[in-house]
């Protein structure tokens, strides 16, 4: 069966660095997502991605965020300036465009741990 | 914020029927009752949606009231592996983002 995968499993990194996490989504869907969940609380939305624009964003994701599709398989989510409360898990996730039931799946998550 | 209130926990007992109640009252025509769980960290997983009818698939059965205000989420036999946090979330069909609230923890237990 399909799976969006996600690329590193674990990242630890300074604060004020940049990091780049990956994402390869299912290979027939065209909308992409990025979600976060901080430890102990809810999963959010940061952004969607439709033919190689952002289609909506939350106000999570401010400059220091951005998003791209480098290639026709992955999508990326990179912070430029990595803060303490960047730490959590991001989830990334895609979508058909249209008919069915427009299910989200979601990939295993990429945990951010900024010291 | 979530348009959606659900109990924080519930246990069950493995065998048995798990019923995960919701309640959305400004819930709009156009809106769907979409469900998802979340296992321990890893990623949300979709389970089922309705608009008013109720529906059944080889994961869980929706019942949705007449006035659309509440459902339920129907686990027929639970097991260990359905321990997890459901999620009841109401938005329009389509690409629109998801917006999640605190959920149910549903203990299943031996």
């Amino acid at each position: 069966e399909p799976e969006v995968t996600q690329t590193p499993s674990h990242q630890v990194t300074q604060m004020g660095q940049e990091v780049i996490l990956r994402c390869v989504p299912i290979s027939n869907h065209l909308y992409f997502y990025w979600y976060r969940q901080i430890l102990g609380q809810k999963v959010e939305f940061l952004v969607s991605f439709y033919n190689n624009e952002i289609s909506e964003k939350s106000e999570i994701f401010d400059d220091q965020f951005s998003v791209e599709r480098p290639d026709g398989s992955n999508f990326t989510l990179k912070i430029r300036s990595t803060k303490l409360e960047d730490s959590a898990m991001y989830f990334c996730a895609s979508s058909v465009t249209s008919g069915g039931p427009n299910e989200q799946f979601f990939g295993p998550g990429t945990r951010l741990t900024v010291l | 914020d979530a348009k959606t209130t659900q109990p924080p926990s519930m246990d069950c007992a493995e065998g048995r029927a798990a019923n995960l109640p919701c309640n959305h009252s400004t819930i709009s025509g156009n809106e769907y009752v979409y469900w998802y769980r979340q296992i321990h960290s890893q990623g949300p997983q979709y389970i089922i949606h309705g608009l008013k009818n109720n529906e059944t698939n080889e994961m869980a059965s929706l019942i949705i009231t007449e006035d659309r205000k509440s459902s339920t989420l129907i686990l027929p036999h639970a097991t260990l592996r359905d321990t997890a946090v459901y999620y009841c979330i109401v938005r329009v069909k389509g690409n629109t983002p998801l917006v999640f609230g605190k959920g149910t923890r549903l203990s299943v237990i031996a």
